[in-house]
């Protein structure tokens, strides 16, 4: 059964940069889909921020696409997000999701960790 | 970039009721829709992929339909369990945009 875990600092502050961590386990990241990070402000919907291929191919959503890194540690089963220069409105719940090379829907999700910017 | 809209944005029903959910696309994406259901403090389950294909272990009385720009989910039976946030998610391409959101919320 795969399960995906984020994990990542709570707390940043305005104008510095965020660094998540989705781990994978029942699955091989490298096994051909796609992995993807998607977020929630509180209270709000969902926004789709990007996604990776196993082959390291990356596709971001252009509204966060100069401040967006997303890369695999395919040693640790791990996909990496990195978001630079935050500001209070990149405060979410940040899940990271598996996604479907072919259909692109995303199936299994991790629950989530919460991110505040404030200083 | 292709917006999706939902609505309505809160649907109240009573169980055993039907609730139909709608998903506008600005542009068609033929079938490529997926659905997804949201309770609270929880991370979203995949429903429905491809407009109207039920994903495993979702019951039956959750249902999707439409192509082109215009998608429907209907829950037909509500359940108390059904009360969550329900949300489109286009899938031709990238960017995956989702709706908005629909809140049901069981009387």
């Amino acid at each position: 059964q795969v399960q995906l875990q984020e994990s990542g600092p709570g707390l940043v502050k305005p104008s510095q940069t965020l660094s998540l961590t989705c781990t994978v386990s029942g699955y091989s990241i490298t096994s051909g889909f796609y992995w993807g990070w998607i977020r929630q402000p509180p209270g709000k919907g969902l926004e789709w921020i990007g996604s990776i291929f196993h082959s390291g191919n990356t596709y971001y959503n252009p509204s966060l696409q100069s401040r967006v890194t997303i890369s695999l540690d395919t040693s640790k089963n791990q996909i990496s997000l990195r978001l630079t220069s935050v500001t209070a409105a990149d405060t979410a719940l940040y899940h990271c999701a598996r996604q479907s090379a072919s259909t692109n829907w995303f199936d299994p999700w991790g629950q989530g960790t919460l991110v505040t910017v404030s200083s | 970039d292709i917006q999706m809209t939902q609505s309505p944005s809160t649907v109240s029903a009573s169980v055993g009721d039907r609730v139909t959910i709608t998903c506008r696309a600005s542009q068609g994406i033929y079938s490529w829709l997926a659905w997804y259901q949201q309770k609270p403090g929880k991370a979203p389950d995949l429903l429905i992929y491809g407009a109207s294909n039920l994903q495993s272990g979702v019951p039956s009385r959750f249902s999707g339909s439409g192509s082109g720009t215009d998608f429907t989910l209907t829950i037909s039976n509500l359940q108390p369990e059904d009360s969550a946030t329900y949300y489109c998610q286009k899938a031709n391409s990238f960017p995956f945009t989702f709706g908005q959101g629909t809140r049901l919320v069981i009387k």
